[in-house]
């Protein structure tokens, strides 16, 4: 059974870049697409971006200029690189399996808030 | 605000029905399917109904979903103290090439 697992500093300084990473256990991260979700605190959820095989990503238009998303197959974990975040980018972030246009796999989340 | 449209709460009593609606447009629900999440507080989504009105294994028979061209629902029967949750419904959307989000819907079992 599929499990994901983010992982990253829970605290990031305004302007700084928020870095997490998802370890995929239990199968390959291969021929699959995985996506980067967040959840501002109250609110509703956000799709970040996704990627397939390390080649092929898409972005949030919203967030484009700022995300990175990639792929280690040798870790079986994908990164996400947010830069120049603010306050507004406070969220639980959760990385997700994608199949078939929906989410049938998700890791807990974790925590980032963005703070001095 | 959320691309998909959804009531902010719901209430019904235990063993009775009650529906979540969702609203979208063209792009989104009008030509793609529809997935609906159960959160609970604190933890992280999971799938109850996929490709409009499928459920994962293990997601109770009490959960149906359907669409009618722009608009869906998620209907629970025998509401059950336990089904207290957020529901959320999603949705492909070609303008976006990803998915996009109801607000969630809060449910209440009385």
């Amino acid at each position: 059974q599929v499990q994901l697992q983010e992982s990253g500093p829970g605290l990031v300084k305004p302007s700084e870049t928020l870095s997490l990473i998802c370890t995929v256990s239990g199968g390959s991260i291969s021929s699959y697409y995985w996506s980067w979700i967040r959840q501002p605190p109250g609110k509703g959820l956000e799709w970040i971006g996704d990627i397939y095989n390390n080649r092929n990503t898409n972005y949030n238009p919203s967030l484009k200029s700022r995300v990175t998303i990639s792929i280690d197959a040798s870790r079986n974990q994908l990164s996400l690189k947010l830069t120049s975040v603010t306050a507004a980018d406070t969220a639980v972030y959760y990385c997700a399996r994608q199949e078939m246009q929906s989410m049938d796999v998700w890791g807990q989340g974790t925590t980032v808030t963005v703070s001095s | 605000q959320s691309v998909l449209t959804q009531p902010p709460s719901v209430s019904e009593a235990p063993r009775q029905r009650v529906t979540i609606s969702c609203s979208g447009s063209r792009s989104n629900v009008g030509n793609n399917v529809v997935n609906w999440y159960q959160q609970f507080p604190r933890k992280a989504p999971k799938l109850l109904i996929y490709y409009d009105n499928l459920r994962p294994s293990g997601v109770s028979e009490r959960f149906s979903g359907s669409k009618s061209g722009t608009s869906a629902s998620l209907a629970i029967s025998g509401l059950q103290s336990e089904d207290e949750a957020d529901y959320y419904c999603a949705a492909w959307d070609d303008s976006l090439n990803g998915p996009v989000f109801g607000g969630g819907t809060k449910l209440t079992v009385l």
